[in-house]
C-alpha cells in the first residue's frame, strides 16, 4: 500500500529563510499531491495541489515541486515569517479523491 | 461564516458510553469524507459519502462506527461502547466531486474526543 512519508523532525528556521519540506511516496505516482497547513487545534488548510505531469507550481511565497523519479515532492515558504509556524501535511489521493495523509513536518520560524 | 461546522467542539465521555458528532458540510458540497487525526499524526480516513451514499469505510472503522448523511446534507459519526483507543480528533471534509484529487477538501475544526 502507499504510504506517504514526511520529516518527522522539526524544522527550526529564522524569518526571512527559505523553509523546505520535503514529502516522500512509497509506490505508485498519486495523480496529484495536495499540501495543507494546520495550525495546533485546527483543521487542516488546504495550500496547493501539484499533478502527476507538473514539475513545478507556485502560490505566493509557496513553491511546490513533482519529481516522479525520486517519487518525492518538495515544498518551500520562501522569506518565512513567524506567521508561518505551523505543521504542514503532504498527501496524495485515490481516485475516488479520499486523502492519504503523511504524518507533517512542524515549522517553527523565529524572529 | 459557509464553511464546515463541526459539533461538538471537544467531547469527554466514560468508556463504554456512545457518542455521536454532527458536521455540517459547505452546502454545495456533495462528497463529505471522515478523518481521525492522534497526536503527531496526520488525519487518516475513515469513510466518506457521496450525497447520502456512503462509498467507502476503511479498514481502521470498526463495527462499533458507523456513519450516515441522511438527505445528503449533514453527517453524523457514532461511537458505540467507546474505549480509550478512541480518543482522538475526528475530523470532517467535504469538496466538490473529484475533492482530494482535482479539488481541495475543505476541513472543519474537528470534535476532540477524550475516553476516560
Amino acid at each position: 500500500s502507499q504510504k506517504i512519508e514526511q520529516n518527522s523532525e522539526a524544522l527550526n528556521i529564522q524569518e526571512g529563510k527559505t523553509a523546505t519540506l520535503t514529502c516522500n511516496y512509497t509506490n505508485y505516482s498519486p495523480a496529484y499531491l495536495q499540501w495543507y497547513r494546520q495550525d495546533p487545534g485546527r483543521g487542516p488548510v488546504f495550500l496547493l495541489l501539484i499533478r502527476e505531469n507538473e514539475k513545478e507550481k507556485r502560490k505566493e511565497r509557496l513553491k511546490v515541486t513533482f519529481d516522479t523519479t525520486l517519487k518525492q515532492s518538495l515544498f518551500h515558504i520562501t522569506a518565512s515569517q513567524p506567521a508561518d509556524s505551523a505543521t504542514y501535511l503532504c498527501a496524495s489521493a485515490d481516485s475516488w479523491g479520499k486523502l492519504q495523509f503523511g504524518a507533517g513536518t512542524q515549522v517553527v520560524v523565529t524572529p | 461564516d459557509t464553511g464546515v461546522s463541526q459539533d461538538p467542539r471537544h467531547k469527554i465521555t466514560k468508556r463504554g458510553q456512545n457518542v455521536t458528532f454532527r458536521c455540517d458540510p459547505i452546502s454545495e458540497h456533495n462528497r463529505l469524507y471522515w478523518y481521525r487525526q492522534t497526536l503527531g499524526q496526520g488525519p487518516e480516513f475513515l469513510t466518506y459519502f457521496q450525497n447520502e451514499a456512503q462509498l467507502e469505510k476503511s479498514r481502521l472503522l470498526s463495527d462499533r462506527f458507523s456513519a450516515e448523511r441522511p438527505k445528503g446534507s449533514f453527517s453524523t459519526l457514532e461511537i458505540q461502547r467507546t474505549e480509550q483507543g478512541d480518543s482522538a480528533m475526528y475530523l470532517c471534509a467535504s469538496s466538490l466531486e473529484g475533492g482530494g484529487l482535482y479539488n481541495e477538501q475543505f476541513f472543519g475544526p474537528g470534535t476532540r474526543l477524550t475516553v476516560l
